[in-house]
């Protein structure tokens, strides 16, 4: 089974910071790769698919890259709304292996 | 508009069963494949199980294979999940997630319930 490892598991970071996330798999997985956002007591939301492509409605400055087995979510300008867990999904053999989720604290 | 509303939670005594369901509406529900993904109290997101469109194709966890089985019932706009010999692991909130796409294969959630809580104690 693929396996996914984010890091960091936890980031302090201010308003207006630059962010970048890391997600690595066991093995190759293309760009089939999904960034996700949870808030305490909601559903996750969908942010990036196919590695870069940013779902309809988020905004700008979240931006997915890599190929492979590198993976980075970037967000450019952090916002107070942005203050939550952001986990990477992997969806190369259908099993839909999560990483561990990463949570970007208030500095 | 898009809606995913999960049920059947509940608390239930291990080696039980339950049978977990999720009603969609405000889209073609028979055009999409589907997933359930869980969530442990303070722990992660876990992929549970996937179904296309059709039920052609169906997929579960390791830690659920053979104990979990995902169907849906097109015509009713519903998926279901049916957990039998449920262990104190399984606890978790269960969400019901569609694909990105119609036709499935994106491996993409962009629509979620709001979950099901499932507690296995004795």
């Amino acid at each position: 089974d693929i396996q996914m490892t984010q890091s960091p598991s936890t980031l302090s970071a201010s308003v207006g910071d630059r962010v970048t996330i890391t997600c690595r798999a066991s093995q190759s997985i293309s760009s089939w790769l999904a960034w996700y956002q949870q808030k305490p007591g909601k559903a996750p939301k969908l942010l990036i698919y196919k590695a870069s492509s940013l779902e309809s409605g988020v905004p700008s400055r979240f931006s997915g890259s890599g190929s492979g087995t590198e993976f980075t979510l970037t967000i450019s300008s952090l916002q107070p709304d942005d203050f939550a867990t952001y986990y990477c999904q992997q969806y190369n053999s259908y099993l839909g292996t999560f990483g561990q989720g990463t949570k970007v604290e208030i500095k | 508009e898009v809606q995913l509303v999960e049920s059947g939670g509940g608390l239930v005594q291990p080696g039980g069963s339950l049978r977990l369901s999720c009603a969609a509406s405000g889209f073609t529900f028979s055009s999409y494949s589907m997933n359930w993904v869980r969530q442990a109290p303070g722990k992660g997101l876990e992929w549970v199980s996937y179904i296309s469109s059709s039920s052609s194709t169906i997929y579960y966890a390791d830690s659920v294979k053979g104990r979990f089985t995902i169907s849906r019932d097109n015509a009713k706009n519903s998926l279901y999940l049916q957990m039998n010999s449920l262990r104190d692991e399984d606890t978790a909130v269960y969400y019901c997630a569609r694909d990105l796409i119609v036709g499935g294969g994106s491996g993409s959630s962009s629509y979620w319930g709001q979950g099901t809580l499932v507690t296995v104690s004795s």
